[in-house]
């Protein structure tokens, strides 16, 4: 059964820091991995999509990455601001349907 | 393009009370899921809808949940009656091909 475990759950860090998430699946049989952003009460957003042939994605000021041997991906935030705020979850698509993580709730601090 | 519509936005209820839930997908896309994400947790899938078919409602708590996609377009997701650990965010997303899914903005429950 495929697990899809983030850490940390929560993470608090100053503004201008550079900062990464983590993210690991336990089946590496995946088609794609997904990492989104919610904010309090809010739906998705999609950030970025890694397909499983893809090592990496960036879109502004994140950069994801993905090792499926390894079963883990990574979502690297450079130059943190206050807007950032937000929990971030991934998603591992297995046979078509979405496997979440918990999210890790992130505070960057003015 | 438009995206994922669903509403109400927020409903608070009592508990026994009966709620609906509408959703309305982007335009052509044949798959629709809804999902529950109680606070804190990712969100779970409760059905989902291949056209107007049912492909998975394994998770689906069919004594009270029920859902809908009559015409491949539009879902209502009901539950009937609520009970208190239904609060959560309820999420209805569309996709195209089943390898990225887009999301609305959630109705959010509150069953007191």
């Amino acid at each position: 059964k495929q697990e899809v475990t983030q850490i940390p759950a929560a993470l608090s860090v100053p503004e201008g820091e550079n900062l990464v998430l983590n993210c690991s699946f336990t089946d590496s049989a995946i088609y794609n991995l997904q990492w989104f952003r919610q904010d309090p009460g809010k739906g998705l957003t999609s950030l970025l999509l890694i397909q499983s042939s893809q090592r990496e994605q960036t879109s502004g000021r994140l950069n994801a990455s993905l090792d499926k041997s390894s079963g883990r991906s990574t979502l690297y935030i450079a130059a943190s601001q206050p807007g950032d705020s937000a929990t971030y979850l991934c998603a591992v698509n297995l046979n078509y349907q979405l496997i979440w993580g918990a999210g890790t709730k992130l505070i960057i601090k003015p | 393009e438009a995206g994922v519509a669903q509403s109400p936005r927020y409903k608070i209820i009592e508990k026994r009370q009966s709620v609906a839930f509408w959703c309305n997908p982007i335009s052509g896309h044949a798959t629709l899921y809804w999902y529950q994400q109680i606070l804190g947790q990712g969100p779970k899938l409760l059905i989902q809808f291949q056209n107007n078919g049912v492909v998975d409602d394994s998770q689906l708590p069919k004594d009270r949940f029920s859902a809908e996609r009559l015409k491949g377009v539009d879902s209502t997701l009901k539950i009937q009656p609520a009970k208190l650990e239904d609060s959560a965010v309820y999420l209805c997303a569309s996709s195209l091909n089943q390898l990225d899914q887009y999301f609305g903005p959630g109705t959010r429950l509150l069953v007191l």
